[in-house]
């Protein structure tokens, strides 16, 4: 049981480029998130899923799509990379109902 | 809509303190209340948490209590160790606030700790 998993660790873009952050989960959760954490600012809802096929948009979802085709998959995608997405984010699960949410170790994004 | 406010810090402490991070919140109804830890360079854990009033969270030494008529949930720890150093978040999931039945967590900003040898 490996929990929450993402991938990359760690990625530098130049701006204007894109890029897929994924995240998988293998606790059968069907309410999956994206956050971002800025200095200063705790972490934010960039978007959100209830299950295969249902997304929608958290706090900050502007510059950001995501997709939901499998329980396990919620991929973050970035179309054209700015220098103000420069963050560390964070995918997190939880069963359905509510409850505590897992976190992934993280990714942290350098924009240039 | 629903809020957490606790300590920025940063809090620096000497091993063996007491320790306590101050959060309160505005919620609609009823909310699960959190406490999460992030040590440097990795995601959150969930240290405790409760789920109504009057409840005691306590893990690893640490407690808060979920207190209704003050609407805190103060995190404390009698005697602090160095590996204790990291950045505290607390947060609440509200299924009363119409945001998709509490499953969206509302967090704060945050309380790094550090404590000295």
């Amino acid at each position: 049981n490996a929990g929450v998993t993402q991938t990359p660790k760690f990625q530098v873009l130049k701006t204007g480029q894109s890029m897929t952050l994924q995240c998988a989960q293998d606790m059968n959760h069907e309410y999956m998130s994206w956050y971002r954490q800025d200095p200063g600012m705790g972490l934010r809802l960039i978007h959100y899923s209830v299950g295969a096929g249902i997304t929608d948009q958290g706090e900050v979802p502007n510059g950001y799509n995501v997709s939901r085709s499998t329980t396990e998959d919620f991929p973050l995608r970035l179309l054209s990379a700015a220098p103000s997405q420069t963050s560390v984010y964070f995918c997190a699960s939880t069963r359905t109902g509510g409850g505590t949410q897992y976190f992934g170790p993280g990714t942290r994004l350098l924009v240039l | 809509g629903d809020s957490v406010t606790q300590m920025e810090g940063p809090v620096t402490l000497s091993e063996e303190a007491f320790l306590t991070i101050n959060c309160t919140y505005t919620a609609t109804g009823y909310p699960s209340l959190f406490w999460y830890v992030q040590y440097p360079g990795e995601g959150l854990q969930l240290l405790l948490k409760a789920t109504k009033a009057d409840d005691k969270g306590s893990n690893k030494g640490f407690e808060a209590t979920y207190r209704k008529e003050t609407t805190s949930f103060h995190l404390e720890k009698g005697s602090v160790q160095v590996s204790d150093s990291a950045v505290y978040f607390c947060a609440l999931s509200d299924p009363w606030s119409g945001d998709n039945y509490g499953q969206n967590f509302v967090f704060g900003p945050g309380t790094r700790l550090s404590v000295l040898p």
